[in-house]
């Protein structure tokens, strides 16, 4: 699968936007991008995936560049309860089973 | 929709003694893993089954674990004996694997230490 790279942390005022950078350079043509996100002593929670177009659900906006090498994941009004960690994950059509997560980037919700 | 349940949410036990980690996944879906997360490894994935069948069982870390799925609404994790290295949080995750990209849905977790 191909790695991903995220910044560690970053804080984001509660009623802004966050948006949220992973690079994916060595991606190939069938491979996704996933997001998941944890809250502190919770299970990691699906957010949101695409292949190659943007993608929006009731959670959050995934916009991946034209070549398919770095995506962001936009909370369009984050609150404080979106404070998590949050991980940026590839993976393959034919192994698809597989989540191989990272460190992630910490997100910080400020009041 | 309750989601995937996991029992008990927190276990403490000593050295030595089995410990038994149980999941009951999400209603029609057929793969079922067991992760495990630590401050020093992350999440890891341990083992995952469809169908019922252990397909990938490559991330049990020796043969103290143990897992099994005896029908589609139910799977035990088993330490045997525990170790304090052991300790770690434990989600299990089901999901609907029909040949396409399939979501997993993760359980809250059983918090384990092992003194």
């Amino acid at each position: 699968d191909a790695k991903t790279t995220q910044p560690p942390s970053m804080d984001c005022a509660e009623g802004r936007a966050a948006n949220l950078p992973c690079n994916h350079s060595t991606i190939s043509g069938n491979e996704y991008v996933y997001w998941y996100r944890q809250i502190h002593s919770q299970g990691p929670q699906y957010i949101i995936h695409g292949l190659k177009n943007n993608e929006t659900n009731e959670m959050a906006s995934l916009i991946i560049t034209e070549d398919r090498k770095s995506s962001t994941l936009i909370l369009p009004h984050a609150t404080l309860r979106d404070t998590a960690v949050y991980y940026c994950i590839v993976r393959l059509r034919s192994n698809d089973y597989k989540l191989s997560f990272g460190a992630g980037t910490t997100v910080t919700v400020r009041a | 929709d309750a989601g995937v349940i996991q029992s008990p949410r927190h276990e403490v036990t000593e050295m030595g003694q089995e410990v038994t980690l149980r999941c009951k996944p999400i209603s029609g879906h057929n793969s079922l893993f067991w992760y495990r997360q630590t401050m020093m490894r992350g999440l890891e994935l341990l083992i995952y089954f469809n169908n019922n069948v252990p397909i990938d069982d490559s991330g049990m870390p020796e043969d103290r674990f143990s897992a099994k799925m005896p029908n589609a609404s139910f799977s035990t994790l088993k330490i045997q004996p525990s170790e304090p290295r052991d300790s770690a949080v434990y989600f299990c995750a089901s999901s609907f694997n029909s040949g396409r990209i399939e979501t997993q849905y993760f359980g809250p977790g059983t918090r384990l230490l092992v003194l």
